[in-house]
């Protein structure tokens, strides 16, 4: 079946330190991947996505390059604030069809929380 | 636009009862999918309805079910509760069944605590 890993939190960093999530995956065919952050006491808000290989989702300043070989979908961002402290969750969707064995619910990885101190 | 809403946003029950939740979507958005959160599990996906039929569900027991009306309103039932359906349970709607392009938009969630 399909799963994510996720690397674990918090992780804390300094205002304008450089971000990275590591994500890794594993589903059969070629999924979509998202990244979705959600803040204290909300839902979750699609932060970007990427539909097949070698393509990179960017929003806000954060992005993920999808790496079919390395089965990753890591988010990175240059410089990080205060007002991104939130948890961060990889997903991946199966394009296929549920008659034809895919499913369309979004598979998440655990979250990592990522803390910044101004 | 309304985003999604879900209703109530908290709710306390005690072992054994049972527990309806409500889902509105965005105006417009035919489907409705339902995920449960739990600090141990994480994020699980429940079930997703489209046009009032369940067209996709997670690997949940029978205790949790849902429906959707004709205006695209939603709602889960969980009976006999259990401590371990303790959770936030949150609703997405999408305007086709999701995909890859077709974006979930996520409720706020309702936080539920069984005694």
């Amino acid at each position: 079946g399909n799963s994510v890993t996720q690397m674990e939190g918090p992780v804390t960093l300094s205002e304008e330190a450089f971000l990275t999530i590591n994500c890794t995956y594993t589903a059969t065919g070629y999924p979509s991947l998202f990244w979705y952050v959600q803040y204290p006491g909300e839902g979750l808000q699609l932060l970007l996505k990427a539909t097949k290989a070698d393509d990179k989702g960017s929003n806000k300043g954060f992005e993920a390059t999808y790496r079919k070989e390395t089965t990753s979908f890591h988010l990175e961002k240059g410089s990080v604030q205060v007002s991104d402290s939130a948890v961060y969750f990889c997903a991946l969707s199966d394009q296929g069809l549920p008659n034809l064995g895919g499913r369309r619910a979004l598979t998440f990885g655990s979250g990592t929380r990522l803390q910044v101190q101004p | 636009k309304a985003g999604v809403t879900q209703t109530p946003r908290y709710l306390i029950k005690t072992r054994g009862q049972q527990v309806t939740l409500s889902c509105s979507p965005i105006s417009g958005h035919r489907s409705v999918s339902w995920y449960q959160q739990t600090p141990g599990q994480g994020l699980q996906f429940l079930f997703e309805y489209f046009s009032e039929t369940q067209r996709n569900k997670g690997n949940f027991p029978g205790r949790f079910s849902g429906r959707q009306f004709s205006n695209s309103r939603s709602e889960m039932n969980v009976s006999t509760l259990e401590l371990g359906d303790s959770a936030l349970y949150l609703c997405a709607s999408s305007l086709r069944p999701p995909s890859s392009y077709n974006e979930q938009f996520f409720g706020p969630g309702t936080r539920l605590t069984v005694l």
